[in-house]
């Protein structure tokens, strides 16, 4: 099992719409959730941290955390063509520790 | 500006060489990280250090050196036996947050 998992997607939203990002992890003992964006041939820049169960939301932005199912989402409202990237997933387990990332959903929004 | 520099941005390597990869940070942050891309792929974490003079491997740290004598630097040496090192490399620093904040990365290719 890996450590975080994504689903690589393409995942396709007409403009306008919501995207749902979903990820899962395997360590019980995380405590901070983290997504990135990486538009292609770029590194990837911190969206969204998370570090308690519930909702955060900033701007179009909202992240999701359920440590009891260890599931994390990110919903993207109003989708915009310029959100087309790769949405990485990463967690650990508080402070210093390292960072695991998933393998990333590609995302398309088609105008 | 505070931020994270990596050099160089483009490597080219012949078979059999060591090369060294630079990545110098002003955000006072105590972690570094470096950090393995391969095309369509997550990151895969290869060292990462919390505190100067002090770093632990990742998943991946075979044929990679590092070293941490200063805080603001991370230096990540591809050595010879790293079987397959073309790969987009990324450096990254935090602070006690957990949140990374990457430089602009470097392409490696082994000729």
């Amino acid at each position: 099992q890996k450590e975080v998992e994504q689903n690589s997607g393409p995942l396709s939203v007409p403009e306008g719409a919501i995207a749902s990002l979903n990820c899962t992890y395997s360590d019980r003992g995380s405590q901070s959730f983290f997504w990135y964006r990486q538009y292609s041939g770029k590194s990837p820049e911190l969206i969204m941290s998370i570090y308690s169960n519930g909702d955060k939301e900033d701007g179009r932005f909202t992240a999701q955390l359920n440590k009891a199912s260890q599931y994390v989402s990110l919903l993207i409202r109003d989708s915009q063509p310029s959100d087309s990237a790769t949405y990485l997933c990463a967690v650990n387990r508080g402070g210093y520790q390292k960072v695991t990332f998933g393998t990333g959903t590609k995302l398309q929004v088609i105008p | 500006d505070g931020g994270i520099t990596q050099s160089p941005k483009y490597l080219f390597r012949k078979e059999g060489q060591n090369v060294t990869l630079s990545c110098e940070q002003n955000l006072n942050h105590d972690a570094m990280y470096w950090y393995r891309q391969d095309p369509g792929q997550g990151l895969r974490l290869i060292y990462y250090s919390q505190i100067v003079n002090d770093f632990q491997k990742g998943d991946i740290a075979e044929g990679y050196s590092v070293s941490r004598e200063k805080k603001e630097s991370f230096p990540l040496t591809v050595t010879s036996a790293q079987k397959n090192p073309t790969a987009f490399y990324l450096c990254a620093s935090s602070g006690n947050t957990g949140e990374l904040f990457f430089g602009e990365g470097s392409r490696l290719t082994v000729l």
